[in-house]
């Protein structure tokens, strides 16, 4: 079946820090994989994404590369600010993109 | 473009009373999608449309749900005879089926709570 693993939150940082959140997943044939960002009071937004394995997906300087080996696509990023504060969900499509899982999402703090 | 709207976004119900939300997509999306959220966790799939078309439903999606999107546009869900345990965020999302684009676009929610 299809599935995404992340690793409970939440994490709490100070600016400048530097930012993993985990992710894994169990998958049948060959899925896309995305992070969504959801902020307080709004809906998710599409962070970046990746559809192959060894791609890179970038965004407003986060990164995560899809790691078919170890069935990972980590979120990172270099220096985190206090408006990075938010929810973050890794979540799959399988092949066919009729539908999402997501993961059960983590939450970041980040400190001034 | 004015992205995936929900209404309403908050809802109060007494349990037993039946409630309707409304999803308008991205205007040239032809999939939407609907998923449940519960405190702390990530949302999960309930149904999805193809234009006009139902083509998958979760088992999650009890018979007191129905959802519709009669003209290929704009999707209402239903829930009927509510529950305590219906009481979650509703979210709807949309995409175009074409290759490489079929990001799925979020509304902010509607937001269900059954006394």
């Amino acid at each position: 079946g299809n599935s995404v693993t992340q690793m409970e939150g939440p994490v709490t940082l100070s600016e400048e820090a530097f930012l993993t959140i985990n992710c894994t997943y169990t998958a049948t044939g060959y899925p896309s994989l995305f992070w969504y960002v959801q902020y307080p009071g709004e809906g998710l937004q599409l962070l970046l994404k990746a559809t192959k394995a060894d791609d890179k997906g970038s965004n407003k300087g986060f990164e995560a590369t899809y790691r078919k080996e170890t069935t990972s696509f980590h979120l990172e990023k270099g220096s985190v600010q206090v408006s990075d504060s938010a929810v973050y969900f890794c979540a799959l499509s399988p092949y066919n993109f009729n539908k999402f899982y997501f993961g059960s999402g983590t939450k970041l703090n980040v400190k001034p | 473009d004015t992205g995936v709207s929900q209404d309403p976004r908050h809802k109060i119900t007494k349990r037993g009373q039946n409630v309707t939300f409304r999803c308008d997509p991205i205007s040239e999306h032809n999939r939407l999608y609907w998923y449940r959220q519960t405190l702390g966790q990530g949302p999960e799939f309930l149904t999805y449309f193809q234009n006009e078309a139902q083509l998958e439903k979760s088992r999650l999606l009890s018979d007191r749900f129905s959802a519709e999107r009669p003209k290929g546009s704009f999707s209402t869900l239903e829930i009927q005879r509510t529950e305590q345990g219906d009481s979650a965020m509703y979210l709807c999302a949309s995409s175009l089926s074409k290759e490489g684009k079929n990001i799925q676009y979020f509304g902010a929610g509607t937001r269900l709570s059954v006394l």
